[in-house]
């Protein structure tokens, strides 16, 4: 069974600031999509950014970036100039490629920006 | 183009009761999943439907059911409740094309007591 691990629980930034958050996977499949989803305290899930395994370029959305590292299963998202309305829990999330397309999540980082 | 919604936001229910939960899927989408968020937690994978079909189920008994119409809106229905169940369900919507992201509604928030 796929697992995905978010080690950092919290993190605090300075607005303006950049910051990294970390994911790792564990899967046997070669094939497969991951994603960073962002939940702000309003609830509704948010898609940040997504990466399909099979493409070696990371991938970018604006302020938001990866680095995707499939050889170290690494999946991290990089916030750069980072605003007050990015303050919110961000779930990093893996699916395969086959099957049914359900998403298995980590445990969150809780991300404050400070004014 | 319209979202995921889900009905109804908040609910309270009581050990032992049933419970049914509506989402209705983003215009174009045919497949919903159901996830369970408990408090302080990653969502996790209840079931999903695609055409009317169950299409993979997580790791829920069955007194967890679901259902989806014609018009691929869904209900998740839980029985003989407990209060572990208390939790936010989403609901998200994608595509049949493997390569379709899911889009999540806000939730419902179930508090059982």
């Amino acid at each position: 069974a796929q697992t995905v691990t978010q080690s950092q629980p919290e993190m605090s930034v300075q607005e303006a600031e950049t910051v990294t958050l970390s994911c790792t996977y564990d899967t046997s499949e070669n094939n497969y999509y991951l994603f960073w989803y962002k939940q702000p305290p309003s609830r509704q899930m948010i898609l940040v950014i997504r990466q399909e395994a099979y493409k070696q370029q990371n991938a970018t959305e604006n302020r938001f970036s990866v680095n995707f590292q499939k050889a170290a299963k690494s999946f991290s998202l990089k916030i750069s100039d980072s605003q007050l309305g990015d303050t919110a829990m961000y779930f990093c999330a893996f699916r395969e490629n086959f099957g049914n397309e359900k998403l298995t999540f980590g445990t969150g980082t809780r991300l404050t920006i400070i004014p | 183009e319209t979202g995921v919604t889900q009905s109804p936001t908040h609910l309270i229910k009581t050990r032992g009761q049933q419970v049914t939960l509506r989402c209705s899927s983003q215009s174009g989408h045919n497949t919903v999943s159901w996830y369970q968020q408990a408090l302080g937690q990653g969502p996790q994978f209840i079931f999903q439907y695609y055409r009317e079909e169950e299409n993979g189920r997580g790791n829920f008994p069955p007194r967890f059911s679901g259902l989806q119409f014609p018009n691929y809106s869904s209900e998740l229905n839980v029985n003989a409740l407990e209060l572990d169940d208390s939790a936010l369900y989403l609901c998200a919507s994608s595509g049949r094309d493997f390569q379709e992201t899911q889009y999540f509604g806000p939730g419902t928030r179930l508090l059982v007591l």
